[in-house]
């Protein structure tokens, strides 16, 4: 099975900063890795799929990078409304293993 | 309106069975791939299963294969999880949602069901 290496496991951050989660994969997964959002009690939602294109609706301030086997989601200028829980997931290979998250939380 | 609805979820002891029920509407059922995804509490995402559009391909994860089986009625635009011989370790929101993408080249789950709550216990 693939190993996504998801860091960091929380991060704190004010509105208005740029913040960077990174996502490591065990092996080569091309460009098949998602990014998704998940508030509490929520379902996830998908941001960004194929390493960096933005889901359809996704606000413009979340971008995702490929290099290699690693993958980075960067928020440009935190909204309220971005403080949730980051998980990576890759569906290159089956089991389409997901990060264990990243929570983003307010400074 | 998109949109998945989960039905089934309960409290059910150990070594029982249960199925989960997931019903599409808003979009052509019969051309998308699906898989279940649950979340233990406080706890991570788990990718569980997924099926092909037509239900002839489907994989599971370790941790629940030979327990759990998923299947579609594509006349009913529904999708199932079968679980049995359940463990207290199984307890978790379970999740189905649509492929972005098809069984092959899988690009994301791109419309999620509400989730529906299992607890395994005696």
């Amino acid at each position: 099975d693939i190993q996504m290496t998801q860091s960091p496991s929380s991060l704190s951050a004010s509105v208005g900063d740029r913040v960077t989660i990174t996502c490591r994969a065990s092996q080569n997964i091309n460009k098949y890795l998602n990014w998704y959002q998940q508030k509490p009690g929520k379902a996830p939602k998908l941001l960004i799929y194929a390493a960096s294109t933005l889901q359809s609706g996704v606000p413009s301030r979340f971008s995702g990078r490929r290099s290699g086997t690693e993958f980075t989601l960067t928020i440009n200028s935190l909204q309220p409304e971005d403080f949730a829980t980051y998980y990576c997931q890759q569906s290159y290979s089956t089991p389409d293993t997901f990060g264990r998250g990243t929570k983003l939380e307010i400074k | 309106q998109v949109q998945l609805v989960q039905s089934g979820g309960a409290v059910v002891q150990p070594g029982g069975s249960l199925r989960l029920s997931c019903a599409a509407s808003g979009f052509t059922f019969s051309n998308s791939a699906l898989h279940w995804v649950r979340q233990a509490p406080v706890k991570g995402l788990e990718w569980l299963a997924v099926i092909s559009y037509d239900g002839s391909h489907q994989y599971s994860a370790d941790s629940v294969k030979g327990r759990f089986t998923i299947s579609r009625d594509n006349s009913k635009n529904t999708l199932f999880l079968q679980m049995n011989s359940l463990r207290p370790e199984d307890t978790a929101v379970y999740y189905c949602a649509r492929d972005h993408g098809n069984y092959i080249f899988r690009n994301g789950l791109d419309v999620w069901g509400q989730g529906t709550t299992v607890t395994v216990s005696s």
